[in-house]
């Protein structure tokens, strides 16, 4: 069966440190690959997008890199602050007509003072 | 508007009853997703529509659930004779086009069932 595997337990980074959140999955072969951030009681707000013929996507602060053969994407906060402090989810959509977009359940991150 | 807005944002409802929930997508999206997201866990995917055809409704726990769209653009997700298991919050999600682009979420809406 289909599945995205994000670390289930909480990252607790201190503040200036670079965050590496995984995400793994099986059984799929995404066209695209997207990280979402969400705050308690909020809907998730989009991040970046990437590629399956991408390598690598950097956004400010944040850099995700995608790798098809392994199946994983790797998501980086650098000089982590205190604000980043939220729960971030990776998501799918396969290389369809149409494009269920299906998320994993999430990793949370906590950066300390 | 300016992003996605969705109604109710809280709804206390009694076990049995049927309720409504509703999404207004931002103008010109043409996709729309509804997902499920309980205590403490992840989104549940429900139903995706592009335009107002639902090419993937089979995240829909049930015959209770049912959503509709209408005029490329209103939604409203429906669950009938409601459970405790059915609370949580729902969100929905629009899109500007499919393929795969990113999605912007509503605030959602959270459904206790008493």
């Amino acid at each position: 069966s289909q599945k995205i595997e994000q670390n289930s337990e909480a990252l607790n980074i201190q503040e200036g440190k670079t965050a590496t959140l995984t995400c793994n999955y099986t059984n799929y072969s995404p066209a695209y690959l997207q990280w979402y951030r969400q705050d308690p009681g909020r809907g998730p707000v989009f991040l970046l997008l990437i590629r399956e013929n991408e390598k690598e996507k950097r956004k400010e602060r944040l850099k995700v890199t995608f790798d098809t053969t392994l199946k994983q994407s790797l998501f980086h906060i650098t000089a982590s602050q205190p604000a980043d402090s939220a729960t971030y989810l990776c998501a799918l959509a396969p290389d369809s007509g149409y494009s269920t977009l299906t998320f994993g359940k999430g990793t949370m991150l906590l950066v300390s003072p | 508007g300016a992003g996605v807005s969705q109604s109710p944002s809280n709804k206390v409802t009694e076990k049995g009853k049927d309720v409504e929930l509703r999404c207004d997508p931002i103008s010109g999206h043409t996709a729309l997703y509804w997902y499920r997201q309980r205590l403490g866990q992840g989104l549940e995917f429900l139903i995706y529509f592009q335009g107002n055809s639902a090419p993937d409704k089979s995240g829909l726990p049930s015959d209770r659930f049912s959503a509709e769209r209408t005029g490329e653009s209103v939604s409203t997700l429906t669950i009938q004779r409601t459970q405790q298991e059915d609370s949580a919050v729902y969100l929905c999600a629009s899109s500007p086009r499919r393929g795969g682009t990113e999605a912007f979420f509503g605030q959602g809406t959270r459904l206790t069932v008493v």
